[in-house]
């Protein structure tokens, strides 16, 4: 089946800094989510993005569909922003819509 | 509206006995999932409903596990005789379909801890 790899795994930044986190999927996809799982264990829909680019504040995402890549860019950076984030894709192949996720980037921002 | 709400919140069972987790989807999605999440890893499909359709239960790991749907409202997930390794997240995910897009959404999940 389909390989969904994130990276960094684990990210520690300062408040304020800028970071960009990678999702790399072995095969074509129907669709690409990124969420943030907050301490609460609660998933936050950040993108909805099987391909182009989108912003929203602070947080913009790009999906290269034809070179099996997404990029989720955090620009000053709060503690807030401290959590897991997700990747997750719809494979085209079968799948019924059902979401493979990667096994996330966790970051730490410090104030 | 309303998001995706799942019950209870917690639960502790001993080994062996069943378990009946509930999930309320988002009015007029017709799509419904439902994922686990074993502690500090990612989301592991189990089944999803869609409309009258048969639904997909690839992901369920064992016979124990079983999920029901009534129409496109409520879904129960039942774990017959559980075991340790059940101890998990459980959570619902809702989406609408077709023109109206795919975008998943989630529940905050049920905390089963099997001792």
């Amino acid at each position: 089946g389909i390989q969904v790899e994130q990276s960094p795994p684990d990210l520690i930044l300062q408040e304020g800094a800028n970071s960009t986190l990678r999702c790399n999927f072995s095969d074509s996809v129907n669709n690409l989510q990124w969420f943030h799982q907050n301490p609460w264990g609660q998933l936050i829909n950040l993108f909805y993005i099987p391909s182009g680019t989108k912003q929203n504040g602070r947080l913009s995402a790009t999906t290269v569909a034809t070179e099996r890549y997404s990029l989720l860019y955090i620009s000053s950076s709060q503690t807030t922003d401290s959590g897991v984030y997700f990747c997750a894709v719809v494979p085209n192949s079968g799948g019924y819509n059902k979401l493979i996720f990667g096994a996330g980037t966790r970051l730490a921002v410090h104030p | 509206g309303a998001g995706v709400s799942q019950s209870p919140s917690n639960k502790v069972t001993e080994k062996g006995k069943d378990v009946e987790l509930r999930c309320d989807p988002i009015s007029g999605h017709t799509a419904l999932y439902w994922y686990r999440q074993r502690l500090g890893q990612g989301l592991e499909f189990l089944i999803y409903f869609q409309g009258n359709s048969a639904p997909d239960k690839s992901g369920l790991p064992s016979d124990r596990f079983s999920a029901e749907r009534t129409g496109e409202s409520v879904s129960t997930l039942t774990i017959q005789r559980t075991q340790q390794e059940d101890s998990a997240v459980y959570l619902c995910a809702s989406s609408p379909w077709g023109t109206l897009g795919y975008e998943q959404y989630f529940g905050p999940g049920t905390r089963l801890t099997v001792t």
